[in-house]
């Protein structure tokens, strides 16, 4: 069975420069989350979806991040403008939320650096 | 909210047993997670509690106290490739959205 999957697995840019992030999440899976990591940090939920809809977007930072679920097996992060203080490991997970405790699978992540 | 409590680091023996712990205080409790990450790795899903008491699952048991606010971690015979991060995490609201500790780094030492 697939598990998520995200791409790319590294990316390396530039200051000012558009990043997207992608993620297919477990087939018949219904809630998407996404994180971002960092040592500081930690593990850091930014939005989630369920049913495709964004449900909560209180951890994105600003108005440079974005989150779209245009279908059940597709989501995108982007970042527009980046900054190098968005330097982190970005991971997508999935649960089924019909069950009364889902669990959350992972991604590999996308480890972000910006110069 | 949720505020969850973990030590930073442990370091235990080969063979050895070591018990993980974690505080939370949250103003609705629906469950208890916990999460392995090695290093450059993506967490993966080890145990869940919903009530008072131990779960067992192998090498790995977890133990949760609702009205203590507690939950445990053990990690029975040891091996090196138990070091890793791990993660308690506390549903929030809809039980959909979880809240993660900072984590506690393990290393299994010879």
């Amino acid at each position: 069975d697939a598990g998520v999957i995200q791409s790319p697995r590294h990316e390396v840019t530039e200051m000012g420069q558009e990043v997207t992030l992608r993620c297919k999440p477990i087939s018949g899976h219904n809630s998407l989350f996404w994180y971002r990591q960092t040592m500081m940090r930690g593990l850091e939920l930014l939005i989630y979806f369920n049913n495709n809809v964004p449900i909560d977007d209180s951890g994105m930072p600003e108005d440079r991040f974005s989150a779209k679920m245009p279908n059940a097996s597709f989501s995108t992060l982007k970042i527009q403008p980046s900054e190098p203080r968005d330097s982190a490991v970005y991971f997508c997970a999935s649960s089924l939320a019909a069950v009364r405790l889902p669990t959350q699978y992972f991604g590999p992540g996308t480890r972000l650096t910006v110069l | 909210g949720q505020n969850i409590d973990q030590p930073t680091e442990m370091t235990a023996t080969e063979g050895a047993i070591v018990q993980i712990n974690c505080t939370y205080q949250t103003s609705g409790f629906n469950g208890l997670f916990w999460y392995q990450q090695h290093a450059g790795e993506a967490p993966t899903f080890l145990s869940y509690n919903v009530l008072d008491g131990l779960e067992e699952k192998g090498r790995f048991s977890s133990f949760l106290s609702r009205s203590k606010g507690y939950s445990y971690l053990l990690l029975k015979e040891l091996q090196m490739k138990d070091s890793a991060s791990y993660l308690c995490a506390v549903p929030t609201g809809t039980a959909s959205k979880l809240t993660f500790g900072t984590g506690t780094r393990l290393q299994v030492t010879l």
